[in-house]
């Protein structure tokens, strides 16, 4: 079946620095998306990205659909403490709704 | 309103027991789901509803038995789940239109349940 590859597994950076995270499938997807997810709450969506080549940002976060369609990457600016989550990338490649999940970025940031 | 609310926030039950979690959303979206997570995993996937029909069944046990009684509710009842079954129990919910909206789901705070 379909797998998202995201690296890193986990990051403890400085506050301040700047964060990069990426996923990459085997197949070519037709949606990508990123959430981040605090502890005992669901995850939240923050960029959707839909046509390769995209380039979105959302605030501090950028986010790009890779050129071949088999990747994506989230870039996190100048990283505050309320960034400290999981992040997971998702991505879909029928258009029915049924997401494929990355193993998620576990993302500390040190004040 | 763009929410997605889920009750019970937390849920103790015994194996023998009987019990429903239950998801909400009027945002007016057509599809609604449910996930099962682990710690530190990612979300799994159990049903999908389009249109208040279930659409997407991933072979989960029939001890979970979800219900979309219309378009803004959903629930999933429970009956002799096992200790393993304990997790965070996500509700989702998007558009539900082929295209750009429909995988755009926005997550309710989970039910977290466990199994004694």
């Amino acid at each position: 079946g379909q797998q998202l590859n995201q690296s890193p597994q986990s990051m403890f950076i400085q506050e301040g620095e700047d964060v990069s995270m990426n996923c990459t499938s085997s197949s070519i997807f037709n949606t990508w998306l990123w959430y981040k997810q605090d502890p005992g709450e669901g995850p939240v969506l923050l960029i959707a990205l839909y046509k390769a080549g995209e380039l979105t940002s959302n605030g501090r976060l950028t986010a790009q659909f890779g050129i071949t369609r088999k990747d994506s990457f989230l870039n996190i600016s100048a990283s505050i403490p309320s960034d400290v989550g999981i992040y997971f990338c998702a991505g879909d490649s029928r258009n029915t709704g049924k997401l494929i999940f990355g193993q998620g970025t576990t993302l500390q940031v040190k004040p | 309103d763009t929410e997605v609310t889920q009750t019970p926030k937390h849920l103790v039950m015994g194996m023998t027991n009987k019990k429903s979690l239950k998801c909400e959303q009027h945002m007016g979206h057509r599809a609604m789901y449910w996930y099962k997570q682990k710690a530190k995993k990612p979300p799994e996937l159990m049903f999908v509803y389009s249109y208040e029909k279930l659409s997407i069944n991933e072979s989960v046990p029939s001890r979970f038995s979800p219900e979309c009684p219309n378009s803004s509710l959903l629930n999933l009842h429970l009956h002799a789940l096992q200790p393993e079954d304990s997790a965070l129990y996500l509700c989702a919910s998007s558009q539900g239109r082929r295209g750009v909206s429909y995988n755009e789901q926005f997550f309710g705070p989970g039910t977290r349940l466990t199994v004694l």
